[in-house]
């Protein structure tokens, strides 16, 4: 079945340093990719997505291109902040998984000032 | 964008007690829902798909007869816990999807339940 694989964490950085999180699928199909982000004690928000081999999501300056050859999806900031730190999870929805949304374990990332 | 109301956001009750979490999709129409559970400094595991009208389709492992979800109308979903126990506190997360195949799942915001 699909799956997604993140990084562990925690991913711990200062403030303006260079953000990657890996992620990685496995799908049968073409599905979708998305990273969400989640705020402590809160929902999961949208951060981007990207819909088709090649598109790149970008939002708040974070960006991550669906790289169908290496079927990755990592999300990069060039310059976090401290409002940054959150836990962000990569996901995957596609027809054989009836478009739910299929979510790795999750990146915590945590930036100080 | 759409906005997805989850309440209560915080819910303490007895063990052997029922809890009903309500999640509400504010300006669209919602044909699906799901419903999350997610454990302490881990992922979200799927509980159910709810779509409107029909009864909801538990992953394995989800006692249904537990977690009662109905989805009466296309903008409310809720989900029961039946004599809820310590080991069902947790944070469950609803989403639900506008009407199409592979379009956005917006979330609610959460809530937490604890059993004592």
């Amino acid at each position: 079945g699909d799956s997604v694989t993140q990084m562990e964490g925690p991913v711990t950085l200062s403030e303006e340093a260079f953000l990657t999180i890996n992620c990685t699928y496995t799908a049968t199909g073409y599905p979708s990719l998305f990273w969400y982000v989640q705020y402590p004690g809160e929902g999961l928000q949208l951060l981007l997505k990207a819909t088709k081999a090649d598109d790149k999501g970008s939002n708040k300056g974070f960006e991550a291109t669906y790289r169908k050859e290496t079927t990755s999806f990592h999300l990069e900031k060039g310059s976090v902040q401290v409002s940054d730190s959150a836990v962000y999870f990569c996901a995957l929805s596609d027809a054989d998984s009836s478009y739910k949304l299929i979510f790795g374990s999750g990146t915590r990332l945590l930036v100080r000032p | 964008g759409a906005v997805v109301s989850q309440h209560p956001s915080r819910v303490i009750c007895k063990s052997g007690t029922s809890v009903k979490i309500e999640c509400r999709s504010l300006d669209f129409q919602a044909t699906t829902m799901f419903w999350y559970r997610q454990f302490p400094k881990q992922s979200l595991m799927l509980m159910a798909t709810s779509n409107e009208g029909s009864k909801a389709t538990y992953e394995q492992g989800v006692e249904k007869d537990k977690f009662l979800i109905n989805h009466a109308s296309l903008t409310l979903s809720t989900l029961t816990v039946t004599s809820a126990h310590p080991e069902d506190s947790s944070f469950y997360i609803c989403s639900a999807k506008i009407r199409g195949l592979n379009t956005e799942a917006f979330f609610g915001q959460g809530t937490r339940l604890t059993v004592v």
